[in-house]
């Protein structure tokens, strides 16, 4: 069974600071793995993707996760902090493109400081 | 392009009445979903459609939740009767076949009071 375990259900930075979200998974497949983003009152928005190929995923407003097979990981990060990246983050698992159930994680509120 | 889209954005019912959440998927996505956040835990995969027909669901949590998808096009999750635990953030998503994003409404809070 696959399942998703967020590190922090809060984290805390200063504007400018590194934003490091941890995010490590379990999969019996090769996963499919994705990052999104719920901002107050609005839906989910999809940050990123892993599928296939290049391990480093970019993904919109400057962030970037990196899939890592051997620590089961794929954890996000951004090299600044800006005060619009407040919101909550939620890392999630598939088995496979469309046609599958996503699993979530807990979810990680991200608090920027000024 | 309209998104994902869902009614009511909140409902208040009391205990033991019904309640039925809407949900218009992208245009031409054969592929919905609901999920459901409780109270601050992660969000849980309830069922899957594909057009009209029921892939899984087996994150439905009990007899009191019918979800249904009319011609393929919206779907809707009715609760009847609706209990305290039912309260939480109701979410649908679509896709296209064969793609793996999954573009997500932007939810209904229920509150089962």
């Amino acid at each position: 069974a696959q399942s998703v375990t967020q590190l922090g259900s809060h984290v805390s930075v200063s504007e400018g600071a590194l934003v490091l979200l941890r995010c490590n998974y379990s999969s019996s497949v090769p996963p499919y793995l994705f990052w999104y983003v719920q901002y107050p009152n609005q839906g989910l928005q999809l940050l990123l993707k892993y599928t296939t190929g290049a391990t480093l995923v970019k993904g919109i407003n400057g962030f970037e996760a990196e899939f890592k097979k051997s620590e089961t990981s794929f954890h996000l990060t951004k090299p600044s902090a800006h005060m619009s990246d407040a919101a909550e983050y939620f890392c999630a698992v598939s088995e496979g493109t469309g046609g599958f159930k996503t699993i979530f994680g807990a979810g990680t509120r991200l608090f920027v400081k000024a | 392009e309209a998104g994902v889209t869902q009614f009511p954005s909140h409902s208040v019912i009391e205990k033991g009445q019904t309640v039925t959440l809407r949900c218009d998927p992208i245009s031409g996505h054969d592929n919905l979903y609901w999920y459901r956040r409780v109270m601050g835990k992660e969000i849980k995969f309830l069922l899957h459609f594909v057009k009209e027909s029921k892939q899984d669901e087996s994150g439905m949590p009990n007899n009191r939740f019918l979800a249904e998808r009319t011609g393929g096009t919206y779907s809707t999750l009715k609760v009847q009767p609706a209990e305290l635990e039912d309260s939480g953030v109701y979410f649908c998503a679509s896709s296209p076949a064969g793609v793996g994003i999954q573009y997500f409404g932007a939810g209904t809070r229920l509150s089962v009071l």
